[in-house]
């Protein structure tokens, strides 16, 4: 079946930055998207960019236009997003998610368990 | 930029109720991009429909979606125990970006 495993929980200090990882099995890394969501502790989901794999086409959310970078290793099936200049209410957990547009609709199907990203002086 | 408000933000229903949960898009959507996730405390979302009205794999039928353009309804028929969670609507607004609705938590009245 199709998995997300994320890296582990991180803690940085302001400025910095961190990178986390998102290893997929179970599928064709290639025919999917893979997206990063972000929530910061009791609030919503918020949509931080994209990546077409197969294509090496990158879309990034205005907000983080300028901080974030999302890559992936296709040897590897794995997805990493790094996010710099990082600020206290940075702090959330971070997820990655497949996205499927395979049947003409599109929605994220699978999601990785979170990374825990806590941003302290 | 679309933006989905979703309402109420907070539901208190007993088990056995039936829940309805709105989304409202600023600007007509495609139904065929707009899904929506079940999230509990310490879990990653999981998505319960999309397409608007499609059921994702496993999803008991007691969980439907309706609606087009700007308005688009969750309906849980019969609420258990295990439905008492944050649900949000999703957009998908082309050129491979997305847009999550604020939420709405269904709370165990």
């Amino acid at each position: 079946q199709v998995q997300l495993v994320q890296s582990g929980a991180e803690v940085r200090k302001p400025g910095s930055s961190v990178k986390v990882s998102c290893k997929t099995s179970g599928g064709t890394f290639i025919s999917y998207t893979i997206n990063w969501v972000r929530q910061a502790p009791g609030q919503g989901l918020e949509w931080m960019g994209g990546f077409i794999v197969l294509f090496g086409t990158r879309k990034y959310a205005q907000k983080f236009q300028d901080r974030v970078s999302i890559t992936a290793d296709t040897s590897t099936s794995t997805a990493y997003m790094e996010l710099s200049s990082l600020r206290f209410e940075d702090t959330a957990v971070y997820y990655c998610a497949r996205g499927d547009e395979s049947s003409g609709y599109n929605f994220f199907d699978y999601w990785g368990q979170g990374t825990l990203v806590t941003v302290s002086s | 930029e679309i933006v989905l408000t979703q309402s109420p933000g907070t539901l208190s229903l007993s088990p056995g109720d039936r829940a309805t949960l709105s989304c409202r898009a600023s600007q007509s959507i495609s139904s065929s991009y707009l899904a929506w996730y079940q999230q509990k405390p310490g879990q990653a979302p999981r998505l319960l429909i999309y397409g608007a009205s499609n059921r994702a794999t496993g999803i008991p039928d007691k969980f439907s979606g309706s609606g087009s353009g700007t308005d688009f309804t969750l309906t849980i028929s019969r609420l258990e125990p295990e439905d008492f969670a944050v649900y949000y609507c999703q957009q998908y607004g082309g050129a491979l970006t997305w847009t999550f609705g604020q939420g709405t938590k269904v709370e165990i009245k």
